[in-house]
């Protein structure tokens, strides 16, 4: 099946401090990524789509200045957190959606193994 | 985008065969039910898809009813490390606009 990796799988930093998470799709090309947050005991919660070669589009609530979003390839989408603060700790998902290549199938997603993020 | 609705917790025993249902009364014509599988601290995975009827693969079997208002994961002789927490999602054709939306999920445990 479709690998998805994510780096670093952890992280802990200073509030105030940026913090990048990248996304890849090891034997693949994907076009659209997504990326999740989840909070401990809770389910994913979308924050934003990312498409190769444009603009991220990001859900209701999610600062698009805070989570800048690049997915400048087609095996790679980055997510930044900018100025983190102690309420941006959380575990950061990302999935990369595979086209289904024949009729019988929809797309799937096909999930990294996430980010926990601790800001002090 | 249909919402969908699981029970929040489930509990088995080692061999037993558990049933986990999902109910997404807005599906739309053209979406798909797909499966995911969560441990904690890791991304989900896939587990099973499908549209109507029945499907089956290696770990899992989803039975869909004629009006898929409903869709039910079946694992067979679960073990220990089937405890996870298990995500239905409906989606649209393939490269169709997708915000894929997670619920609540359902938390399986179970025991020896």
């Amino acid at each position: 099946g479709a690998v998805v990796s994510q780096h670093p799988s952890r992280v802990i930093c200073k509030s105030g401090t940026s913090v990048k998470i990248e996304c890849r799709s090891l034997d693949f090309q994907a076009t659209t990524m997504f990326w999740y947050r989840q909070f401990p005991k809770q389910s994913l919660m979308l924050m934003a789509t990312s498409n190769e070669g444009s603009k991220a589009t990001y859900e209701q609530g999610v600062e698009k200045d805070k989570f800048l979003i690049n997915h400048a390839s087609l095996t790679l989408s980055t997510l930044t957190v900018t100025s983190a603060h102690p309420e941006d700790s959380s575990f950061y998902i990302c999935s990369a959606r595979v086209l289904s290549r024949s009729g019988g199938q929809t797309d799937t997603q096909y999930f990294g193994p996430g980010t926990r993020l601790t800001v002090l | 985008l249909a919402k969908t609705t699981q029970p929040i917790s489930m509990d088995s025993y080692e061999g037993q065969e558990v049933n986990i249902t999902c109910s997404h009364n807005n599906i739309a014509t053209n979406d798909y039910i797909t499966w995911y599988q969560q441990f904690p601290s890791q991304g989900p995975r896939f587990i099973i898809q499908g549209y109507k009827t029945k499907v089956t693969n290696e770990v899992a079997s989803l039975f869909i009813p004629a009006d898929r208002k409903s869709s039910t994961l079946s694992l067979p002789r679960v073990s220990l490390s089937d405890t996870a927490v298990y995500y239905c999602l409906v989606g649209p054709p393939s490269g169709g606009s997708y915000i894929p939306t997670f619920g609540r999920g359902t938390s399986l445990i179970v025991h020896p």
